[in-house]
Order: structure tokens, then C-alpha cells, then sequence
């Protein structure tokens, strides 16, 4: 089955730089991956996603690339503010198929 | 839509008691799944139905847990007898399904069940 593989585990950055996580998986049929942002206490919610049809995606401060030869997958976050701070997993599915295989996820703590 | 609906929110029972975790998923929605968060593990799949019908419980750890929906718009995840070990948050998520031209499936997770077990 898919293995998706998260990292760094914690990552600590200075209100104002950027974040940058970075996924890869197993699978070379998986064509759909979304990001997930979990904050403290609360359930995981969906950030931003990227079809395998596509190399980049945007969306205000965070952006999604996709490498589809090497099987990894990056989050960007720019411009950090202290809200940004949570847990982020990534993931990783095939079209046809109902469930999601998730990282192990992403402590990012962003220090004002 | 209020979404995900889980209950209870927080659990605190003793070693070897019957634990019950209740969840609405969104109406329409097809895919209802169960996942169990934890420090050291992450987010793991234990169960999902499709149109209420269990399709994969490979996830689930044993044979003391066990599901059920009995319909479209309830599911339990129940624990028997529990232990310390199964401390955790679990979470239940719903997903519209795939139809059409929507082939990809954006999973709504509800507030999640803290369970402590003594």
C-alpha cells in the first residue's frame, strides 16, 4: 500500500520567513495530495491540495509543489505569522479510491 | 450544515469498561471513516464505510473495537473491554464520495473524542 513520509517533525522559524515541509510517497499511482492543518485542540482541516495534473499551486501566503518523478510533494509557507502555528499533515491518495494516506505530521511553531 | 457532529467530546472511564464513541457525518455525504490520533503514531485509519457497508477495518487493532452504521446518519466505534493503551483521540471524518467529475475526496473531520482510560 502507499507510505507517505513526513518531514521535518518539528520546525521552529522567526515570525516574517518562510516554512517549507516536504512529503514524499510510495505509490506512483497517487494523484491527489492534501495538506491538513491541525491546530491545538482542534480537528484537522484541509489547506490547500494539488492534483497530479499540475506542478504548483497557490493560495495567498501558501503555495504546493509537486514532483511527480521523484514522488515528493512541498508545503511553502510564506511571510509566517504566529497564527500559522500548528500541526500540518500531508497526505496522499488515488483517484478511484476513497481514503487518504497521511504523514506523520508537522509541529510548526512560528515565534513572533 | 453543522457539520461533523461527534459526542462525547471528552471520555474518562476506568480499565476494562465498554466505551461507545457516537458521530453524524455531513448529510449526502457517501464515506465515513474513524481515525485514531495519538503522539506517537499520527493519524491512523482504523475503519470506513461506504453507504453504511464496512469496507476496510484492517486498521482496527483488535478484536476488542468494533464499529457500526446502522445508517446514513450514525456511526458508533465501541471499545470493550478498554484499556490504557487505547487512550487517544479519535476522530470521525466524512467525505461526499466519488461521482461525476469529483474524483477527488476532501475528508471533513469532526471536534474528535479525547478518551482517557485509567
Amino acid at each position: 500500500g502507499e507510505n507517505v513520509e513526513q518531514h521535518p517533525s518539528t520546525l521552529s522559524v522567526q515570525e516574517g520567513d518562510s516554512a517549507v515541509i516536504k512529503c514524499t510517497y510510495s505509490d506512483s499511482a497517487s494523484n491527489y495530495f492534501p495538506w491538513y492543518k491541525q491546530e491545538l485542540g482542534k480537528r484537522p482541516q484541509l489547506i490547500i491540495d494539488i492534483r497530479s495534473n499540475v506542478g504548483e499551486k497557490k493560495d495567498q501566503r501558501i503555495a504546493v509543489t509537486l514532483n511527480k518523478t521523484a514522488k515528493h510533494f512541498s508545503l511553502h509557507i510564506t511571510e509566517t505569522q504566529p497564527e500559522d502555528s500548528a500541526v500540518y499533515f500531508c497526505a496522499a491518495s488515488i483517484t478511484g479510491y476513497s481514503t487518504l494516506t497521511f504523514g506523520k505530521g508537522t509541529m510548526l511553531l512560528v515565534s513572533p | 450544515d453543522a457539520g461533523v457532529i461527534q459526542s462525547p467530546r471528552h471520555e474518562v472511564t476506568e480499565m476494562g469498561q465498554e466505551v461507545t464513541l457516537r458521530c453524524k457525518p455531513i448529510s449526502g455525504h457517501d464515506y465515513l471513516f474513524w481515525y485514531r490520533q495519538t503522539m506517537m503514531r499520527g493519524l491512523e485509519l482504523l475503519i470506513y464505510f461506504n453507504n453504511n457497508v464496512p469496507i476496510d477495518d484492517s486498521g482496527m487493532p483488535e478484536d476488542r473495537f468494533s464499529a457500526k452504521m446502522p445508517n446514513a446518519s450514525f456511526s458508533t466505534l465501541k471499545i470493550q473491554p478498554s484499556e490504557p493503551r487505547d487512550s487517544a483521540v479519535y476522530f470521525c471524518a466524512s467525505s461526499p464520495g466519488l461521482a461525476g467529475e469529483r474524483t477527488y475526496n476532501e475528508q471533513f473531520f469532526g471536534p474528535g473524542t479525547r478518551l482517557t482510560v485509567l
